[in-house]
């Protein structure tokens, strides 16, 4: 089977940098996920890493080790919008279903 | 081009009582899931589809049955409510560049 490990909270001053990190055991490994989801609202995509390496997206960078079995999510700027829960999420097996962690809830204050 | 979208919005049900969650997609992804979710917990998957014809179980799909008769669609029938049952359900469509994408959800409520 998968799992997956992400710290539960996480608290970051607004301007500031944060890194959310998830490392995950599973088979047929083929990529890492990451989503954010507000409070009463639907996950929406943020990356996917399939190589390892820095992906950078805006504001938002994602790192993947394949050796490892580790990444991370970087938020850099952070704003009092960014608050809500990141989820990292592996695609696995032969037909890449993705599976997810319990998520990080990520509070940003003034 | 409405992206991924799910009927009803909210539900209840009496334990015992079946019903179908619909999800519709008209970016012609191949890829489409369930998942419930619950408080403080992250995203169960329940089935998946890869295709017209094609599906399979995830992590929780006790108690729940699915079908792919066309790309578009992706029910998600309860067989016999239970209150174990209550959660928020979003369905999901996966684009080639592994992009997936979320309805709105069903918050369905069993008694």
């Amino acid at each position: 089977g998968q799992s997956l490990e992400q710290p539960s909270e996480v608290t970051a001053v607004e301007g500031a940098i944060v890194q959310i990190n998830c490392t995950y055991q599973t088979s047929g490994f083929y990529g890492l996920s990451w989503y954010q989801q507000h409070d009463g609202g639907a996950p929406t995509f943020l990356s996917y890493n399939a190589l390892d390496g820095l992906e950078e997206t805006g504001r938002f960078s994602s790192f993947l080790s394949r050796s490892d079995s580790y990444g991370y999510l970087l938020l850099q700027e952070l704003q009092m919008k960014d608050s809500a829960s990141y989820f990292c999420a592996v695609n696995s097996g032969g037909y890449q279903k993705v599976t997810f962690g319990i998520g990080t809830k990520l509070q940003v204050i003034p | 081009n409405a992206g991924v979208t799910q009927t009803p919005k909210f539900q209840v049900l009496k334990t015992g009582q079946s019903m179908t969650l619909q999800c519709a997609q008209d970016m012609n992804h191949e890829y489409m899931s369930w998942y419930r979710q619950d408080p403080g917990m992250g995203l169960r998957l329940i089935h998946y589809s890869v295709g017209a014809g094609i599906t399979d179980q995830g992590e929780v799909p006790n108690g729940y049955n699915v079908s792919r008769s066309t790309t578009e669609d992706f029910p998600l029938r309860l067989l016999s409510a239970a209150p174990s049952q209550t959660s928020v359900y979003f369905c999901a469509s996966r684009a080639p560049d592994y992009t997936q994408y979320f309805g709105p959800g069903t918050r369905l409520t069993v008694l």
